[in-house]
């Protein structure tokens, strides 16, 4: 079985400042890690996957995210935060050995302020 | 657009109904999913299924049930809803092959009094 852990359910930034969001999986066959998005009211929106491809992935919105397997970390950054960047992130991670049904954090919550 | 939806957005119940959580994807994806999401505790798996009548627990199966008798559709049942069932419910589709996103529906907010 595979999990993520999100350290920190409530981050700060202030407008312009880099975002981290950090996302640590643990999985024991070769995982695809996802970040999704949601905004108040809705449903989740995906942000950016990683596939085995490139560890250095690349989503929407300006965010992107690094795969490294010594650290087992996908940590999810983006240099400068914009208000409409508030929203609730999750992690996830999926598995051939799960169905690939994905397994999702607890999220974490992202205010920015002005 | 892959497009999942789900027929309610908001629904009361009273304790000890029957409640039908009903969800449609229109992109004849193979798995379908049902996840509830509470404050703290994020999204949990509840049942999924990868093929017409076929299912599978997920992480939290107790008190729920699942029917998937077209490929399109997923519904979610509650056989005696009790107020620990509270919660925004979401359904998702993907073409069950790995690294392949899942697309969601808006959610159903279920509160059950």
């Amino acid at each position: 079985a595979q999990s993520v852990t999100q350290l920190g359910s409530h981050v700060s930034v202030s407008e312009g400042a880099l975002v981290l969001l950090r996302c640590n999986y643990s999985s024991s066959v070769p995982p695809y890690l996802f970040w999704y998005v949601q905004y108040p009211n809705q449903g989740l929106q995906l942000l950016l996957k990683y596939t085995s491809a490139a560890t250095l992935v690349k989503g929407i919105n300006g965010f992107e995210a690094e795969f490294k397997k010594s650290e087992t970390s996908f940590h999810l950054t983006k240099p400068s935060a914009h208000m409409s960047d508030a929203a609730e992130y999750f992690c996830a991670v999926s598995a051939s050995n799960s169905g690939y049904a994905l397994n999702f954090g607890k999220g974490t919550s992202l205010l920015v302020t002005p | 657009d892959v497009k999942v939806t789900q027929s309610s957005r908001y629904l009361v119940k009273r304790t000890g109904e029957k409640v039908f959580l009903e969800c449609v994807q229109d992109m004849d994806h193979e798995n379908m999913f049902w996840y509830r999401q509470d404050p703290g505790l994020g999204l949990r798996l509840i049942y999924f299924s990868y093929d017409v009548k076929m299912k599978e627990k997920g992480d939290i199966p107790e008190g729920y049930s699942v029917s998937r008798e077209k490929k399109e559709r997923f519904s979610l049942i509650l056989e005696s809803a009790s107020t620990n069932q509270t919660s925004m419910y979401l359904c998702a589709s993907d073409p069950a092959r790995g690294g392949t996103e899942a697309f969601f529906g808006q959610g159903t907010r279920l509160t059950v009094v």
